[in-house]
C-alpha cells in the first residue's frame, strides 16, 4: 500500500523564480493539504484541495496556489520566489475533507532559495 | 498567543528514561489530538491519536488529553536512542485544519 509520494526531494531555486511540487497521496485518499514547515518549526497548514478544489486556506500569500487532478494528485506553486520561502514543504492525505481521522504525510521537498 | 504552545527543547535523558513531552493549547474546540515523531529530513510520522480527553497506551507510549485544562501529553517508557527525534503535537475542531506545535527535540543518549 503506497503511501503519500512528493517529488522532487530537494530543490534550489533562486529568488523571483517560480517552482512547482508535487504529491500523490496514499491510496484510497482523495483529500491533499500542503504545509510549510520552516527550520526549527512545526508545519504550517497553507490550503486543502478536494474534488479539485481549494476547500481551505491558511495564511499565505496569493503567490501560493495549488491544483489537484483527477486521480487525486494535487500539484503546490509558488511564485516569486523569496529567501523566507526556504522550508520543508509536506503533502498529507485524508479520505475526505471531514474526516476525523489523522492525515498521512510524504517525506517533503526542501526547498532551498539563493 | 499561538494557539498550540510547545517546549522546543532540546531534551536529553538517558537511555532507559521515562520522557514526558506536553503542550498546551488555547482553542477549546480542539476535538483530535496527535502526537507525530519526526526524525531528520523525513516527513511526520503518526504515533499517536485521541478523541477528547483521556488517556491511551500503545506499546512503549502513552497519550493524556486532559480538556478541562487544555493540556496534552505524550510519554515514552523505556526510552531508546532510536526514539531521538522531534515530537510534534497536533490537534483539530472536526473537519477543520490541524494545527501544529513548534516540535520538542528529544535525545536519547545510550
Amino acid at each position: 500500500d503506497a503511501g503519500v509520494t512528493q517529488s522532487p526531494t530537494h530543490l534550489i531555486k533562486t529568488r523571483g523564480q517560480q517552482v512547482t511540487l508535487r504529491c500523490s497521496p496514499k491510496s484510497g485518499h482523495d483529500t491533499v493539504s500542503w504545509y510549510q514547515q520552516a527550520l526549527g518549526q512545526g508545519p504550517q497548514f497553507i490550503f486543502q484541495y478536494y474534488e479539485e478544489e481549494e476547500r481551505q486556506r491558511g495564511n499565505f500569500p496569493d503567490r501560493f496556489s495549488g491544483h489537484q487532478f483527477p486521480n487525486y494528485s494535487s500539484e503546490l506553486n509558488v511564485n516569486a520566489l523569496l529567501l523566507g520561502d526556504s522550508a520543508l514543504y509536506l503533502c498529507a492525505s485524508l479520505d475526505g475533507p471531514n474526516s476525523n481521522q489523522p492525515q498521512h504525510f510524504g517525506d517533503g521537498t526542501r526547498l532551498s532559495i539563493l | 498567543q499561538k494557539e498550540v504552545e510547545q517546549d522546543p527543547g532540546p531534551l536529553s535523558v538517558p537511555e532507559g528514561a521515562i520522557v514526558s513531552l506536553n503542550c498546551t493549547y488555547s482553542n477549546s474546540a480542539f476535538q483530535y489530538f496527535m502526537w507525530y515523531r519526526q526524525y531528520s529530513r523525513k516527513g511526520p510520522e503518526l504515533l499517536m491519536y485521541t478523541y477528547s480527553s483521556g488517556n491511551k497506551e500503545d506499546g512503549r507510549f502513552t497519550a493524556q488529553v486532559d480538556k478541562s485544562s487544555k493540556y496534552i501529553s505524550l510519554f515514552i517508557r523505556d526510552s531508546q536512542p532510536s526514539d531521538s527525534a522531534t515530537y510534534l503535537c497536533a490537534m483539530k475542531a472536526g473537519g477543520f485544519k490541524t494545527i501544529f506545535g513548534a516540535g520538542t527535540r528529544l535525545f536519547v543518549k545510550a
